[in-house]
């Protein structure tokens, strides 16, 4: 069974852009969590959705937006970017949306914002 | 306010030799503490997820034990190959009114010298 899978692997942009991560779960999960992890930090959650409705919101600004599809796949949208948001952004998905699943993490994209 | 908190920040040890790793959690309430690890540069695997009834669990070379009432858990790692060499990230889990919240800590980075 394919893991998770994050499109693109590497990403540049510059102050005041805008960029769109993807996220593609295992096969039948159908929650999908988005993560942010800068270094000497820990993993910072942004949110959380299932079945195509956000379940879960952690602590950013309104310029982190994200979705869910049909099929489970997941978009993260970051507007007006800051150097601040360069980091690796991290997808889980899970089989539900449930307290004891495992997440299964996906390899990351890593932002850099110049 | 719920926090994780690991120790050592960083620890470098021999090959073959056993290490512990702590994690200190004031999470409530309580639903699962969770053992993460992860390899430079990737999304963190999941080691083990244990529930508030489970003192003791482990998986290959890692032991986890955990301590409800003093809010302590542990990572053993028996025999340590150089493959061990990640970062080791200490996850609670707590039960919210409609939801549940993950707690991450900010991981322990460990290095098996030959």
């Amino acid at each position: 069974k394919a893991g998770v899978t994050q499109t693109p692997r590497y990403l540049i942009k510059t102050r005041g852009q805008q960029v769109t991560l993807s996220c593609s779960p295992i096969s039948g999960h159908r929650s999908v969590s988005w993560y942010q992890q800068t270094p000497g930090q820990g993993l910072q959650f942004l949110f959380e959705y299932f079945s195509e409705t956000q379940r879960n919101k952690g602590n950013f600004p309104g310029r982190f937006s994200g979705r869910q599809f049909s099929n489970s796949r997941s978009e993260m949208n970051v507007s007006t970017l800051e150097l601040g948001d360069s980091a690796l952004y991290l997808c889980a998905s899970s089989l539900s949306s449930g307290r004891t699943d495992t997440q299964y993490f996906g390899p990351g994209t890593r932002l850099t914002v110049l | 306010k719920n926090q994780v908190e690991q120790s050592p920040q960083s620890l470098i040890i021999l090959e073959g030799k056993n290490c512990t790793l702590q994690c200190n959690y004031t999470v409530s309430p309580f639903s699962n503490l969770r053992w993460y690890k992860q390899d430079t540069g990737r999304g963190p695997v999941s080691l083990t997820i244990m529930t508030f009834s489970e003192n003791t669990k482990s998986n290959g070379r890692y032991t986890a034990t955990l301590d409800a009432d003093t809010k302590q858990s542990s990572l053993h790692i028996t025999a340590s190959q150089l493959s061990d060499s990640a970062s080791y990230i200490c996850v609670v889990s707590a039960i919210g009114d409609s939801n549940y919240q993950l707690i991450w800590g900010a991981g322990t980075k460990l290095i098996i010298k030959p």
